[in-house]
């Protein structure tokens, strides 16, 4: 089953911060987080393991509330790079493919 | 390193014409991933191999689709007939250990 991503599309202006959300229904081993920009191939930024340490980039971070099957994806002082869909992959109990939700559409203005 | 390769980049075909789709994985990767991504179905998972073995080939839509891994530096995915709604873009993506996805470019099929 799908994971489901909220908001679907936010517009900031630089300097500003965002967050996006990524529920399941499922028990989750891993939470992945992707960022795609238009007519290019998605680009990994971050994955959270339960009961695992924390990667990723600088300046985007991550959590991941393993009781209530959520992830949220943190980016600050957004920059107009940040731009892009952002996608979370979840891989479920024993399972390592991913499901991926519809994608959150960040836009950052100058 | 060059990272996925994946060929062709666009296809264009009529329907009921045979596609085939190719994808060099990253050297040393152990997992390769063949996805599909519409605007209505977002990116789908269609079938996944560890080892060149299929794991998982649930997310294939039907006996039209068929995909193979004859080694660890090749795979291909091949639709035979092709139909309008199997237009989409196919990303093929390859991992070391199930953990950090890199993707290949894409190809962007369309079927008419």
């Amino acid at each position: 089953q799908q994971p489901v991503q909220s908001p679907q599309a936010v517009i900031l202006r630089e300097g500003e911060d965002a967050v996006i959300n990524c529920s399941s229904s499922k028990a989750l081993y891993s939470v992945h987080w992707y960022r795609q920009k238009h007519g290019e191939a998605p680009v990994f930024l971050m994955i959270l393991l339960k009961g695992g340490e924390q990667k990723g980039h600088e300046k985007i971070s991550a959590s991941f509330n393993e009781k209530k099957q959520q992830s949220s994806l943190y980016l600050t002082a957004s920059q107009l790079s940040y731009s892009g869909t952002y996608f979370c992959g979840t891989a479920a109990g024993s399972a390592r493919q991913l499901t991926f939700g519809s994608g959150t559409q960040l836009t950052v203005l100058p | 390193d060059a990272g996925v390769i994946q060929s062709p980049r666009h296809e264009v075909t009529e329907m009921g014409q045979e596609v085939t789709l190719r994808c060099k994985p990253i050297s040393g990767h152990n997992s390769l991933f063949w996805y599909r991504q519409t605007m209505m179905r977002g990116l789908e998972l269609l079938i996944y191999f560890n080892n060149n073995v299929p794991i998982d080939d649930s997310g294939m839509p039907e006996d039209r689709f068929s995909a193979k891994m004859p080694n660890a530096s090749f795979s291909t995915l091949k639709i035979q007939p092709s139909e309008p709604r199997d237009s989409a873009v196919y990303f093929c993506a390859s991992s070391p250990d199930y953990n950090e996805q890199f993707f290949g470019p894409g190809t962007r099929l369309t079927v008419l």
